[in-house]
């Protein structure tokens, strides 16, 4: 079962612009989230996170953004950079009783910025 | 500490082979897991260890699929008889407590030809 959806595989944009990579979940018990970065050859970095209380996070150039009706989030990058160039996954965490898997990915965007 | 390790980086193995991947979380880290990735997708996971005790293993486990963690430290995905299916990065990734989000090693490339 797919509970986090990354439904755009890639997306290119011109450096100094905003990126905006989208996510979808269908779990409610979803409490926090969670964006990852990966390099080619190297395993997931922890980006950026927010909790279901809140509707934004700001760490510099990325912001997440949670709207949690329509169980969304998005993450902003600007000014988009060259080397913000990597795949970024989603992740959506839970506290599920009988399951300590709680940690769940979607398929991931390959975000290119072009010069 | 440098992070999680995994070793080897890369793996060659033909099919019906076993191989055996390792993986050292950071040191302070009681809980530890598996993931596979393949091409297109996100990590799936597949093992979960509390310091040594394995709590939860994913259908994605098959038979041919065991891991271990003794005394709670480094830990050990073998697999046996390898199909050209099982090729795939696996991933290890370790953190201190639920709350607290994981650190990913850089992950063993397998490849069964």
């Amino acid at each position: 079962d797919q509970q986090v959806k990354q439904n755009s595989p890639s997306l290119s944009v011109q450096e100094g612009r905003i990126s905006i990579l989208n996510c979808d979940y269908t779990n409610s018990m979803f409490d926090y989230f969670l964006w990852y970065k990966k390099y080619p050859a190297e395993g997931p970095t922890f980006l950026i996170s927010i909790s279901s209380i809140k509707d934004k996070n700001e760490d510099g150039r990325f912001t997440v953004f949670l709207n949690k009706s329509a169980k969304h989030l998005s993450l902003h990058i600007v000014p988009s950079q060259p080397g913000d160039s990597a795949v970024y996954f989603c992740a959506a965490r839970g506290i599920f009783r009988h399951n300590n898997n709680d940690m769940r990915f979607g398929a991931g965007t390959r975000l290119t910025v072009k010069p | 500490d440098t992070g999680v390790s995994q070793d080897p980086r890369h793996k060659i193995t033909k099919r019906g082979q076993n191989v055996t991947f390792r993986c050292d979380p950071i040191s302070e880290h009681n809980r530890l897991y598996w993931y596979r990735q393949t091409l297109g997708q996100g990590p799936e996971f597949l093992t979960y260890f509390q310091n040594e005790a394995q709590l939860e293993k994913s259908r994605l486990l098959s038979d041919r699929f065991s891991a271990e963690r003794p005394k709670g430290s480094f830990s050990t995905l073998e697999i046996q008889r390898t199909e050209q299916g099982d090729s795939a990065m696996y991933l290890c990734a370790s953190r201190e407590g639920a709350l607290y989000g994981y650190t990913f090693g850089s992950g063993t490339r397998l490849t069964v030809v």
